[in-house]
């Protein structure tokens, strides 16, 4: 997997926007960008995920840098419950098993 | 609602009692996953079917087992669980295999003594 790196925690007031930054400037030209979630203990949750244009779901949006080596996870109204680790990754076009492999992640604290 | 279940959610038991934890999807996925979370360790794949009858071996399968026999459901086998077993288990799936976009269920959490 290309190695992606993000802050280990941030706090954010709810009702703002969440703005969450990944490096991974070692990604290849074919490899996707992904974001997860995890709320505490509960099963990782799929946000988005992205190659060179920037993209929007009814969850978040995603931009990602021109050179491709950075992207910015962006929760536009963040609430109590999108506390969580949020997780980015640069998965290999194959892998075998198509797992999922986590970093440390960022823990968001939204905060009233 | 689209959505992986698992069952159960929580379960103690004791070392050498075969169990089974269910996992079953609603959206006609081809790929499904065994994952294990541990402190410090991350997710683990254990198991992996790309489609029904196709199964193989993650990154840990020892002392598990599973089956692919419908397309909805994955079942995840101890035969003889033990405490190094002891984990938070999830189940994921996708539209296939290659795809990284995958859904979760909501985890089995299993302690054995």
């Amino acid at each position: 997997d290309a190695k992606t790196t993000q802050p280990t925690s941030m706090d954010c007031a709810e009702g703002r926007a969440a703005n969450l930054p990944c490096n991974h400037s070692t990604i290849s030209g074919n490899e996707y960008v992904y974001w997860y979630r995890q709320i505490h203990s509960q099963g990782p949750q799929y946000i988005i995920h992205g190659l060179k244009n920037n993209e929007t779901n009814e969850m978040a949006s995603l931009i990602i840098t021109e050179d491709r080596k950075s992207s910015t996870l962006i929760l536009p109204h963040a609430t109590l419950r999108d506390t969580a680790v949020y997780y980015c990754i640069a998965p290999p076009i194959k892998a075998a098993g198509n797992k999922l492999t986590f970093g440390g992640g960022t823990r968001v604290l939204v905060k009233p | 609602e689209a959505q992986v279940t698992q069952n159960p959610r929580y379960l103690i038991t004791v070392t050498g009692k075969k169990l089974t934890v269910t996992c079953s999807q609603n959206m006609n996925h081809e790929y499904m996953s065994w994952y294990r979370q541990d402190p410090g360790l991350g997710l683990r794949q254990i198991y992996y079917s790309m489609n029904v009858e196709v199964t193989d071996k993650g990154d840990v399968p020892e002392g598990y087992k599973v089956s692919r026999k419908e397309k909805r459901n994955f079942p995840l086998i101890l035969e003889s669980p033990s405490p190094n077993q002891t984990s938070l288990y999830f189940c994921a799936s996708s539209i296939t295999g290659g795809l990284y976009e995958q859904y979760f269920g909501p985890g089995t959490r299993l302690t054995v003594t």
